[in-house]
């Protein structure tokens, strides 16, 4: 499939190692916060989310945490595995009443073997 | 089950032709978006359909751009007179409702090439 993104911001990291994929966001009145992976060719796949009033959620493998002091999101991923490799965007939505979510532009992620 | 699907999946148009893109939600989804996703590029809200609200049009780049969701499923995606700048992949996602769900199912996408 084809690359969603020539000039992204890359991480690589070797397979079993640990990842973690910044997040910088815009609104501080932002109430939710989802984070996203996008394989070459397909839509983005939903990862997990988090809401405003915490700051830490965890799933299968993978964390979020959420500082709204300096308006920073980070997804971790334990032990990455190749599969793993694709592009993350983090997105959020504004306490609007509306579901209008805002990307970021992504990071790519690399998992050798 | 089956997610949400769009129709075609690749689309190669000379410019100043007219386009539309299908996008078939996941069923019983209430909302459904239209994102633009350029090379290199995060995903550009463009429109979303809530129930049998008016749509939120807001993101729409220009008057070019015009979508319709027919009996509150299928939605179509128009551009009229494409540009070379409209080439990109357009993505439809669905979700329960805004008050239901937030999380957002996505198609594979269309990609759009104007030569």
């Amino acid at each position: 499939g084809e690359s969603v993104g020539l000039h992204l911001p890359t991480l690589s990291v070797q397979e079993g190692d640990n990842s973690i994929i910044n997040c910088a966001y815009s609104n501080s009145a932002s109430d939710y916060f989802i984070w996203y992976k996008q394989e070459s060719g397909k839509g983005p796949q939903f990862i997990i989310d988090i809401r405003s009033n915490m700051d830490k959620r965890q799933g299968q493998r993978v964390t979020v945490l959420l500082n709204k002091t300096v308006k920073h999101l980070s997804l971790q991923i334990a032990a990455t595995q190749p599969g793993d490799s694709a592009v993350y965007f983090c997105a959020e939505k504004k306490n609007t009443g509306f579901q209008k979510l805002v990307f970021g532009t992504g990071t790519r992620l690399l998992v050798s073997p | 089950g089956a997610g949400v699907s769009q129709s075609p999946s690749n689309k190669v148009t000379e410019k100043g032709k007219d386009v539309e893109l299908r996008c078939d939600p996941i069923s019983g989804h209430t909302a459904l978006y239209w994102y633009r996703q350029s090379l290199g590029q995060g995903l550009e809200f463009l429109i979303y359909f809530q129930g049998n609200s008016a749509p939120d049009k807001s993101g729409l780049p220009s008057d070019r751009f015009s979508a319709e969701r027919t009996g509150g499923s299928v939605s179509t995606l128009t551009i009229q007179r494409t540009q070379q700048e409209d080439s990109a992949v357009y993505l439809c996602a669905s979700s329960l409702g805004a008050v239901l769900s937030l999380e957002q199912y996505f198609g594979p996408g269309t990609r759009l090439t104007v030569t």
